[in-house]
C-alpha cells in the first residue's frame, strides 16, 4: 500500500481564494482524520470521519473551513475564502477500526501558504 | 479533560548524552499512549506505543500511572535523533477513536 496520500503537496494561493485539499486513505481504514499543523499551535485535530461520516468537528475554526468524505478512499478539506492566518501545514492521517489497538497512519502533509 | 502536556518546547543536547522528552497526561479512564516523531518537513511517524513495551531506536519510555506520565527516554543521543516529537493519548470508545497531541518537543542533538 502506497499509504495515505495527499495532493497537493504545496499550495499558493491569494487570500480570498477557494482552496481545496485532497486525501486517500489507507485502503481498510474506516478513520479518516485532518489535522492542521503550525509552530504556534502544533497539531490540532480539525474533523475525524468514520465509515465516511463526520463525527468530531469541534476542531473546524470557523464556517470557512468544510470536509468531505463522499466515498471510503477520498475526502477532501475545503477553506472559502482563505485567510493569511490559514497558513500551515495541513496532514490527514487514517486509520482502522477502534476496537483495533492500531494507531493513525499520516499523509505527507500539504503547506498552504496564503498571501 | 483529558490533555497531554510536554512542557519543554525545545531540548538541546550533545551527541552521546542522555534524552528524556518529557509527557504528562491527564485521564480519568485507562490510558493508551504513544510517542511520533516527525524528520525535518516529513510526516508524522509513530515511534512507539506503551502497550507494546519495545525500543524503537534506542528509545524507550515508561507508564508511570502514579505520576500520569510517559516520558520519552534514550541513553546516547545521536545526530539523526533530531527531530520534532509528539507524544498521544488515544481516546476511543463507541464512535470515538482520536488522538490527543502534545504541542511537541523539538530535539536538537549538537555534535
Amino acid at each position: 500500500d502506497a499509504g495515505v496520500i495527499q495532493s497537493p503537496r504545496h499550495e499558493v494561493t491569494e487570500m480570498g481564494q477557494e482552496v481545496t485539499l485532497r486525501c486517500k486513505p489507507i485502503s481498510g481504514h474506516d478513520y479518516l482524520f485532518w489535522y492542521r499543523q503550525t509552530m504556534m499551535r502544533g497539531l490540532e485535530l480539525l474533523i475525524y470521519f468514520n465509515n465516511n461520516v463526520p463525527i468530531d468537528d469541534s476542531g473546524m475554526p470557523e464556517d470557512r473551513f468544510s470536509a468531505k468524505m463522499p466515498n471510503a478512499s477520498f475526502s477532501t478539506l475545503k477553506i472559502q475564502p482563505s485567510e493569511p492566518r490559514d497558513s500551515a501545514v495541513y496532514f490527514c492521517a487514517s486509520s482502522r477500526p477502534a476496537a483495533s489497538t492500531d494507531t493513525q497512519y499520516f499523509g505527507p502533509g500539504t503547506r498552504l501558504t496564503v498571501l | 479533560a483529558q490533555r497531554v502536556t510536554q512542557p519543554e518546547k525545545l531540548l538541546s543536547v550533545f551527541k552521546g548524552a542522555p534524552v528524556e522528552l518529557k509527557c504528562n497526561y491527564s485521564y480519568s479512564g485507562s490510558p493508551e499512549l504513544f510517542w511520533y516523531v516527525q524528520y525535518s518537513r516529513q510526516r508524522l511517524q509513530l515511534l512507539l506505543r506503551h502497550i507494546s513495551r519495545e525500543s524503537i531506536k534506542g528509545f524507550t519510555a515508561d507508564l508511570n500511572k502514579g505520576e500520569t506520565s510517559f516520558h520519552l527516554k534514550k541513553p546516547f543521543a545521536q545526530e539523526e535523533d533530531s527531530a520534532m516529537y509528539y507524544c498521544a493519548l488515544r481516546l476511543y470508545g463507541g464512535a470515538t477513536n482520536k488522538l490527543i497531541f502534545g504541542t511537541g518537543t523539538l530535539l536538537a542533538v549538537q555534535p
